[in-house]
């Protein structure tokens, strides 16, 4: 069964710094893709980065950026330059070949202006 | 350029009451699933789809139905609703052989 953990509930960052929200997960696959989507108060999920398991090279989207260490089942995501747009819930989530999406529950990041 | 539609957007019903929330997509998509999501609970599987007339079940299953006889359209119908059921409904649907899901914009659901 496949597993994600976010256990930082609720992160802040002060506008222009760098912050960096943990996720771990467990896969008994070895074909597997990882994600980061932002839920800003709309609701609407938004796709932030993806990883695919298969590339040691971590992934990177503008001021978006992954630390992936698979040997750790671990996969960050650290923002920088951080703006007032970037307040939002955001969730960490794992996909191998049974189409099935696996999230974790959250963190929700605040941005001190 | 439509993506995942769902209605009702907004929808308050009484315990025992059913409805259906409707979930379409014009992406030609063979997947197509239903979440809820509860506060601290993250994102959780209902149902899901691989194909028309093919549904199986996710994580949270009770006291939901799925069908799927076409590929645009994935209807999620509450038999007899419960107060436990109140959530915000996401349906979502991706293309076989796809890694990336594609979300509709939400249904609130409010069971009183």
């Amino acid at each position: 069964a496949q597993t994600v953990t976010q256990s930082q509930p609720e992160m802040s960052v002060q506008e222009a710094e760098t912050v960096t929200l943990s996720c771990t997960y467990d896969t008994s696959e070895s074909d597997y893709y990882l994600f980061w989507y932002k839920q800003p108060p709309s609701r609407q999920m938004i796709l932030v980065i993806r990883q695919e398991a298969y590339k040691q090279q971590n992934a990177t989207e503008n001021r978006f950026s992954v630390n992936f260490q698979k040997a750790a089942k671990s996969f960050s995501l650290k923002i920088s330059d951080s703006q007032l747009g970037d307040a939002a819930m955001y969730f960490c989530a794992c996909s191998s070949g049974t189409y099935k999406y696996i999230f974790g529950t959250g963190t929700r990041l605040k941005v001190l202006a | 350029n439509a993506g995942v539609t769902q209605t009702p957007k907004f929808q308050v019903l009484k315990t025992g009451q059913s409805m259906t929330l409707q979930c379409a997509q014009d992406m030609n998509h063979e997947y197509m699933s239903w979440y809820r999501q509860d506060p601290g609970m993250g994102l959780r599987l209902i149902h899901y789809s691989v194909g028309a007339g093919i549904t199986d079940q996710g994580e949270v299953p009770n006291g939901y139905n799925v069908s799927r006889s076409t590929t645009e359209d994935f209807p999620l119908r509450l038999l007899s609703a419960a107060p436990s059921q109140t959530s915000v409904y996401f349906c979502a649907s991706m293309r076989a052989n796809g890694n990336t899901i594609y979300f509709g914009e939400g249904s609130w659901l409010t069971v009183v």
